[in-house]
C-alpha cells in the first residue's frame, strides 16, 4: 500500500516565486493536514482538512493556502516563497480527527528558498 | 501553553543495550499520548498511543509507559538493534477530536555495532 504520498520530494526556490506542495492518500481517510519541521522544534501544524470540504488554520498559517481537492488530495500552496519557509513539510492523513485515530505520514518535501 | 518537553536530546549505545527515553508534558485536559519513530529522511511512524487510562503499552522491543498523574511517560527500548537508530518523537492530544497535537522535539537515538 502506498499510504500517503507527497511530491515533490526536494524543492529549492528563490524568494518570491510560488509553487504547490502535492498529498495524496490511498486509505481512504477522512483527515488530512499539513506540518512543517524545522531543527529543533516540533512538528507544527499549517493546516488541515478534518473532512472532504472543509479546511482550517492550524498553529503557523501565515505564508500558505491549501486546497482539500477531493476525498484523496490536499494540496499546500506557497504564493510567494520566503527563506524562513525553508523547512521540511509533511502530509498525514488520519481515518477520523487526530485526537482519536492514528495519524500516517508522507515521507516529506524537503524545501529550501534562497 | 501546552508543551512536550523530551530527553535526552541525542543518546549513543551499544547494539544490544537498552534505553529509555522520557517525555513531560503540561498538555492538558490530556487524551492521549503517542511515540513515533522518525527514521532520517522519512515521515514519522506510530509506535504506540497511550489513553489517559493506560500504563503501558508494547509494541514488540519498545514498551511506552505513561503516569497521568506526574504527567510523564517513557519509552524503553530492550536488545536494541542497529536499525533502532532513529528520533523519537513523543506527541500529546489534548482532548478527543483536537486536531492539534503537540509534539516534542524528538530524542535522536544513535546505536553503535
Amino acid at each position: 500500500n502506498a499510504g500517503v504520498t507527497q511530491t515533490p520530494k526536494f524543492q529549492v526556490l528563490k524568494t518570491g516565486q510560488s509553487m504547490t506542495l502535492q498529498c495524496a492518500q490511498d486509505m481512504n481517510h477522512n483527515s488530512m493536514y499539513w506540518y512543517r519541521q524545522d531543527p529543533g522544534m516540533g512538528l507544527r501544524l499549517i493546516y488541515y482538512s478534518a473532512s472532504e470540504g472543509t479546511t482550517d488554520k492550524g498553529e503557523v498559517p501565515n505564508g500558505y493556502n491549501v486546497s482539500r481537492l477531493n476525498k484523496r488530495e490536499f494540496s499546500l500552496r506557497l504564493e510567494s516563497a520566503a527563506p524562513s519557509q525553508t523547512s521540511v513539510y509533511f502530509c498525514a492523513s488520519s481515518e477520523t480527527p487526530t485526537g482519536w485515530a492514528e495519524a500516517f505520514f508522507g515521507q516529506g518535501t524537503r524545501l529550501t528558498v534562497v | 501553553k501546552n508543551q512536550v518537553e523530551q530527553s535526552p536530546q541525542s543518546l549513543i549505545i551499544l547494539e544490544g543495550k537498552n534505553c529509555t527515553l522520557q517525555c513531560n508534558y503540561t498538555v492538558s485536559p490530556f487524551s492521549n499520548l503517542r511515540w513515533y519513530k522518525q527514521d532520517t529522511g522519512r515521515g514519522p511512524v506510530s509506535l504506540t498511543i497511550m489513553t489517559f487510562s493506560e500504563n503501558t503499552k508494547s509494541n514488540g522491543r519498545y514498551t511506552a509507559t505513561l503516569d497521568a498523574d506526574t504527567k510523564q511517560s517513557s519509552l524503553h527500548i530492550t536488545a536494541s538493534q542497529l536499525s533502532d537508530s532513529a528520533s523519537y518523537i513523543c506527541v500529546v492530544s489534548p482532548n478527543f477530536g483536537n486536531e492539534k497535537l503537540t509534539f516534542g522535539t524528538g530524542t535522536r537515538l544513535t546505536i553503535i555495532p
